[in-house]
């Protein structure tokens, strides 16, 4: 069975600064892998998605998150935070519908 | 593409009514459609998973004669929480997969949620 895992339930950026969110899969094969974002009392929106083709993913809102089989790790980066990013992010593996933690971003201004 | 409708986004009733919530995929046709539960600065918990035309397979603990999940074609979704408690006021979330493809490498789409207050 896939899982994956959200290995910060809480991460902190100053506005400008770089980004990185960290998910690790597992998985017996390179499953598809999703990034979704969370704002208060909102849906989900889905950011990006890797699907076996290039292994570095651009998403909505300048994010990008690269697959490394080597590492099992798809980790969501994004140069330059912005105040808008405050929200919760999930990273979901194909199959799994169960949402772990997420992680929740704080930007500070 | 892949718009989720969800309706209402806000009820509020007296204890003992029944809510209906509808999830419509509103350019694309969903065989699976997905029921989730969300508690104030929680994840998301899947409830129920409702394929088009079959009965929705219901995750352990949650009361299928509470939920009521109906799939009747391959763009609506509803879950009827009947007899409506206070304890079951919560943020519900419906999503929706497109078909086709190796099966779940399909993304979700989610609607904007439904908060739901039992008074």
């Amino acid at each position: 069975a896939q899982s994956v895992t959200q290995l910060d339930s809480h991460v902190s950026v100053s506005e400008g600064t770089p980004v990185l969110l960290r998910c690790n899969y597992s998985s017996s094969y390179s499953p598809s892998l999703f990034w979704y974002v969370q704002h208060p009392n909102k849906g989900l929106q889905l950011l990006l998605k890797y699907t076996s083709a290039a292994t570095l993913v651009k998403g909505i809102n300048g994010f990008e998150a690269e697959f490394k089989k080597s590492e099992t790790s798809f980790h969501l980066t994004k140069p330059s935070a912005h105040m808008s990013d405050a929200a919760e992010y999930f990273c979901v593996v194909e199959g799994d519908m169960r949402f772990g933690a997420g992680t929740r971003l704080t930007v500070k201004p | 593409g892949a718009v989720v409708s969800q309706h209402p986004s806000w009820v509020i009733c007296k204890s003992g009514t029944s809510v209906k919530i509808e999830c419509r995929s509103l350019d694309f046709q969903a065989t699976t459609m997905f029921w989730y539960r969300q508690f104030p600065k929680q994840s998301l918990m899947l409830m129920a998973t409702s394929n088009e035309g079959s009965k929705a397979t219901y995750e352990q603990g949650v009361e299928k004669d509470k939920f009521l999940i109906n799939h009747a074609s391959l763009t609506l979704s509803t879950l009827t929480v009947t007899s409506a408690h206070p304890e079951d006021s919560s943020f519900y979330i419906c999503s929706a997969r497109r078909a086709g493809g190796r099966v779940g490498s399909q993304p979700q789409h989610f609607g904007d949620g439904t908060r739901l207050s039992i008074l």
